[in-house]
């Protein structure tokens, strides 16, 4: 079975500082790996994806992900935050086996101005 | 032109009444999702259709019933709503290769009073 695990559900940061949102996941076979951003009241917006290749992924809105095996994670980063980033932000995988999403929690990112 | 469209945006009813979501996609996509989710923000998959056909059924109670008339289609029917149906509840649409990300709708907000 699979399963997405994001260890933070809130990460709070100053404008301009760096962030990073933790990515786990558990799979037994292949995996593709997304991340999705929900503005308030909105839907899901694709922030990046990793499907084969070089394992650094770059995203919408400056936003970066680094695919690890070995450790299985997918973590996003940003080296500078804006007051708009502030979102909630889905980790989610898709195996190569079957038609489905798999999500996180989620982790809830406030920008402090 | 929205991608993934889903109508009512907003829906206030009554326990007990029944009710419909319709969701289309304009993508040519030929595998859509009905996503349910809670007040903490953890999404939920519900049903899934690939080409008119539900491959995807998780356990959901039996007074959801989702219909594909066609490929582009999927609608949620809904009997004798309770309060815990209270959630927003996205559709979303992929292509078939698993390599492919899902395109969400803006959701239904739907409470149950």
């Amino acid at each position: 079975a699979q399963s997405v695990t994001q260890l933070d559900s809130q990460v709070p940061v100053f404008e301009e500082a760096p962030v990073e949102l933790r990515c786990n996941y558990s799979s037994s076979v292949s995996v593709y790996l997304f991340w999705y951003v929900q503005y308030p009241n909105q839907g899901l917006q694709l922030l990046l994806k990793y499907l084969s290749g070089s394992t650094l992924v770059k995203g919408i809105n400056g936003f970066e992900a680094e695919f690890n095996k070995s450790q299985t994670s997918f973590h996003l980063r940003k080296p500078s935050v804006h007051i708009s980033d502030t979102a909630e932000y889905f980790c989610a995988v898709r195996t190569n086996t079957g038609n489905q999403f798999y999500f996180g929690t989620g982790t809830s990112l406030t920008v402090i101005p | 032109d929205t991608a993934v469209s889903q109508t009512p945006k907003y829906l206030v009813t009554q326990m007990g009444n029944d009710k419909s979501i319709k969701c289309e996609q304009n993508l040519g996509h030929d595998t859509m999702y009905w996503y349910k989710q809670d007040s903490k923000k953890f999404l939920k998959i519900m049903f899934s259709y690939n080409n008119k056909e539900l491959i995807i059924n998780e356990t959901v109670p039996n007074r959801f019933s989702p219909k594909s008339p066609d490929k582009a289609h999927l609608n949620l029917h809904i009997n004798s709503l309770e309060l815990g149906d209270s959630a927003v509840y996205f559709c979303a649409s992929s292509r078939g290769q698993m390599n492919t990300e899902a395109f969400f709708g803006q959701g239904t907000r739907l409470t149950v009073v």
